[in-house]
């Protein structure tokens, strides 16, 4: 069984700023997928970012990138240029690739609160 | 398109009474899933289905019912509502090729 240990509850940056998430995971598969999901207030769970364990290079979406390391099993979210916006509860989150019931399995970590102030 | 919706939005029960969640999603995604969201925790996964006629157990299958009698629907059903059973409740589709769940809006469930 996999399991995601996210060790930040809570977490704060000044506007503007960078802030790190930490994520890591322990599991015996070689394919997979790791996403961040992002709930803010309204409690809609969104996509911020997917990896896949096979790609080396780290994935990047505008202001949100991953420092992946596989042997680590280390999975972290950086955001730069912070936004009030960006103030919402990330969760990280991993999937099995592969054919059979791995599509539907997503197993989370506990969250982290992140507060960004004006 | 809409997406993964969930009905209905809110819900308060009393201890015993049954309800069905409602989920559709109109990706033509063969697999979906439902998860439940506790105070301070992740997600965890109810029930899932990698098509229809084919459902399967997940991490806290009991006192939940799941049936997929079509690719766009996948209601949940509660046997017998309990108070520890008050959560919010997650419905997700899985687009395969990119290997990416979308989550509906949630429903919020209240067991007296």
């Amino acid at each position: 069984a996999q399991t995601v240990t996210q060790s930040q509850p809570e977490m704060s940056v000044q506007e503007a700023e960078t802030v790190t998430l930490s994520c890591t995971y322990d599991t015996s598969e070689s394919n997979y997928y790791l996403f961040w999901y992002k709930q803010p207030p309204s409690r809609q769970m969104i996509l911020v970012i997917r990896q896949e364990a096979y790609k080396q290079q780290n994935a990047t979406e505008n202001r949100f990138s991953v420092n992946f390391q596989k042997a680590a099993k280390s999975f972290s979210l950086k955001i730069s240029d912070s936004q009030l916006g960006d103030t919402a509860m990330y969760f990280c989150a991993f999937m099995k690739e592969g054919p059979g019931a791995s599509g539907s399995r997503l197993t989370f970590g506990e969250g982290t609160q992140l507060t960004v102030n004006p | 398109n809409a997406g993964v919706t969930q009905t209905p939005k809110f819900q308060v029960l009393k201890t015993g009474q049954s309800m069905t969640l409602q989920c559709a999603q109109d990706m033509n995604h063969e697999y979906m899933s439902w998860y439940r969201q506790d105070p301070g925790m992740g997600l965890r996964l109810i029930h899932y289905s990698v098509g229809a006629g084919i459902t399967d157990q997940g991490e806290v299958p009991n006192g939940y019912n799941v049936s997929r009698s079509t690719t766009e629907d996948f209601p949940l059903r509660l046997l017998s509502a309990a108070p520890s059973q008050t959560s919010v409740y997650f419905c997700a589709s899985t687009n395969r090729l990119l290997g990416t769940q979308y989550f509906g809006p949630g429903t919020r469930l209240l067991v007296l």
